[in-house]
């Protein structure tokens, strides 16, 4: 079955700094790809998504870039502010569009 | 509109309990989906319903059954709680499965000790 990796599992920037999260698919028929949040004790909340016929998509702060030969794609944010602290999941898309997914997530903290 | 519901919020059952998680959906969703997040595991599907009327496995359905009662509600039932069905469980919809966005519910936080 698909596999998704995702990396860094902790990331800290200062305020203001850009962070990059990163994940990898197996499955090269996966379709679409997205990003949510979690934020501490709450639900998961889509923030961007990407399908494959698309190499990048932006929406304000962050963006999404895919690169389908390599099976990767990122999530990128820009002017992190101290409500960007959560737990970002990327995920893709399989068995036909029906299943997603999960890459193990990435903390990132924003400090002042 | 309330979105995705789940019942109840905690629960805490002894080895070999059996219980059911609610959820219920007010979004006309066709598509409903039970996870479980361990910590640094992610969100893996357990049980996965694409219409009213069906329903598959997901990645890790062993242990769970399902049932899509209707098109809003879709339930999980442990028949005998393990230590290793610990876990926060959430259940989302989607209007359809595939490139839509898919709504969580508030989740569930079980303990089986």
């Amino acid at each position: 079955g698909e596999n998704v990796e995702q990396h860094p599992s902790t990331l800290s920037v200062q305020e203001g700094d850009s962070a990059v999260i990163k994940c990898t698919y197996s499955d090269s028929a996966s379709n679409y790809f997205p990003w949510y949040k979690q934020e501490l004790g709450k639900r998961p909340q889509l923030i961007i998504d990407i399908r494959s016929n698309v190499g990048e998509k932006k929406d304000q702060r962050i963006a999404v870039t895919l690169n389908k030969t390599a099976k990767h794609f990122s999530l990128h944010i820009t002017e992190t502010q101290p409500e960007d602290s959560a737990v970002y999941f990327c995920a893709a898309a399989t068995g036909g569009g029906n299943k997603l997914t999960f890459g193990t997530g990435t903390q990132l903290k924003v400090e002042l | 509109n309330a979105g995705v519901t789940q019942t109840p919020k905690f629960q805490v059952l002894k080895t070999g309990q059996s219980m059911t998680l609610q959820c219920a959906q007010d979004m006309n969703h066709n598509s409903m989906y039970w996870y479980r997040q361990d910590p640094g595991m992610g969100l893996r599907l357990i049980y996965y319903s694409a219409s009213e009327g069906t329903t598959d496995k997901g990645e890790v359905p062993n242990g769970y059954n399902v049932s899509r009662l209707n098109k809003r509600e879709f339930s999980l039932r442990l028949e005998s709680a393990a230590p290793s069905q610990t876990s926060v469980y959430f259940c989302a919809s989607s209007a359809r499965t595939g490139v839509y966005e898919q709504y969580f519910g508030p989740g569930t936080r079980l303990t089986v000790t």
